[in-house]
């Protein structure tokens, strides 16, 4: 069963840092490219970042490029995103989730539960 | 970017009616990499439909995708009491970007 649990969310003020961890079982996970994506409080949905199956290649939204760092820990099948210079509009609730497998589509097929990041003072 | 917006904003239907989900994009869709998620309170998003029209493991045929190019629409044929959620759609074409969403609420 293909299982993705997310850590790491949590009250911080306007340009603090957070680090996101999920830990995925399940499946291979040095095979798949994996994503992060958000949800604000009652908004939709909006891609963060995403990493390739080896970890050499990292894409950005503009949104959060100079700031989101995404990587991989194939050892523990954990995947990170660092979050830096936070703010408010960074309020979400972050999803991993994992691509299906075709290379250059980020279609997600399984998704972690999700952690709540909220940035205020 | 390719935009997506997707219509009616909220769906009020009742049981065992027909729903009909509309998703607009900016432009040509490639492959018609599209997909449809499912999204109940509380729950992360869940894999409904992909490339415009085949249905994810497990998902009941009452679902039904369809359309290419620019207007994608989903079907559910006849609404279950667990089929209550709002529905993203999602290209990824390239980049991933998401409709606003649909709410089917109950009537």
């Amino acid at each position: 069963e293909v299982q993705l649990l997310e850590s790491g969310g949590g009250l911080v003020q306007p340009g603090g840092s957070l680090r996101l961890s999920c830990v995925v079982s399940g499946f291979t996970f040095s095979t798949y490219a994996m994503s992060w994506v958000r949800q604000a409080p009652g908004k939709g949905l909006e891609w963060v970042s995403g990493i390739s199956a080896s970890g050499g290649n990292t894409y950005y939204a503009d949104s959060v490029k100079g700031r989101f760092t995404i990587s991989i820990d194939n050892s523990k099948n954990t995947l990170c995103l660092q979050m830096n210079s936070l703010r408010a509009e960074d309020t979400a609730v972050y999803y991993c989730a994992k691509e299906s497998g075709v290379i250059g589509t980020p279609l997600f097929d399984y998704w972690g539960q999700g952690t709540l990041v909220t940035v205020s003072s | 970017e390719i935009v997506l917006t997707q219509s009616p904003g909220t769906l009020s239907l009742s049981p065992g009616e027909r729903a009909t989900l509309s998703c607009r994009a900016s432009q040509s869709v490639s492959n018609n990499y599209l997909a449809w998620y499912q999204q109940k309170p509380g729950q992360a998003p869940r894999l409904f439909i992909y490339g415009a029209s085949s249905r994810a493991t497990g998902i009941p045929d009452r679902f039904s995708g369809s359309g290419s190019g620019t207007d994608f629409t989903l079907t559910i044929s006849r609404l279950e009491p667990e089929d209550f959620a709002v529905y993203f759609c999602q290209q990824y074409g390239g980049s991933a970007t998401f409709g606003g969403g649909t709410k089917v609420e109950i009537k």
